[in-house]
């Protein structure tokens, strides 16, 4: 399979703690973005970091990088109950014309209030 | 801003019979690529146009797949002679031109089962 992998695969938290999702992926990558999908529907985008970038924030949403590792990390502060969603990573191949998404399996996250 | 459409949002048919989905996309995006999602897994790619020539294709896209974008506006992808195992949500999705891969805005999906 071409998908990374994230960790963990379910978190359920209170309202208000921070939430922390990692995701690795495989090969060397133009950027790395960051999706959400609320149950049985389309995805969401949250944000796009560059390979050439380390961290970047917007909002209450913070991102890594570490591409020596092939990681990412999306960190969601003072969660609210509307955070609760699936949270994907999906990285672009550095190939030539590569325009797809390779997307992680997801974290299933739970906020509870 | 009227986002990205997608018909039917759920499709029931037997085995062996042909499906067709339809996807809109934003109307000023060139690129529109068609996923595929099983439950409890991330988007699978299938295939990317840009306008209307078809540039990319998974080796998941069996030869029963087949998708086009004439005129490069709206986008098909027709399954042929459906197996079980083809149940899964279609996603499409479509994004400007720019950084590659982008950021892609996606349609609620269609729905597909097979039995």
């Amino acid at each position: 399979s071409q998908q990374g992998e994230e960790d963990p695969q379910a978190l359920s938290i209170q309202e208000g703690e921070n939430a922390t999702m990692n995701c690795s992926y495989k090969t060397s990558i133009n950027n790395l973005q960051w999706y959400r999908q609320n149950s049985g529907r389309g995805l969401v985008h949250l944000i796009l970091i560059r390979s050439n970038e380390r961290e970047k924030h917007s909002g209450r949403l913070r991102v890594t990088l570490d591409t020596s590792k092939k990681s990412s990390s999306l960190l969601i502060t003072a969660s609210r109950a509307a955070d609760t969603a699936s949270y994907f990573c999906a990285s672009v191949p550095l190939i030539q014309g590569a325009q797809k998404l390779v997307f992680g399996q997801g974290t299933r996250l739970t906020i509870n209030p | 801003d009227t986002g990205v459409s997608q018909d039917p949002r759920h499709k029931i048919t037997k085995r062996g019979q042909n499906v067709t989905f339809r996807c809109d996309p934003i109307s000023e995006h060139n690129r529109l690529y068609w996923y595929r999602q099983t439950l409890g897994q991330g988007p699978e790619f299938l295939t990317y146009f840009q306008n209307e020539a078809q540039l990319e294709k998974s080796r998941l896209l069996s030869d029963r797949f087949s998708a086009e974008r004439p005129k490069g506006s709206f986008s098909t992808l027709e399954i042929q002679r459906t197996e079980q195992g083809d149940s899964a949500m279609y996603l499409c999705a479509s994004s400007s031109g720019g950084t590659p891969g982008g950021t892609q805005y996606f349609g609620p999906g269609t729905r597909l089962l097979v039995l």
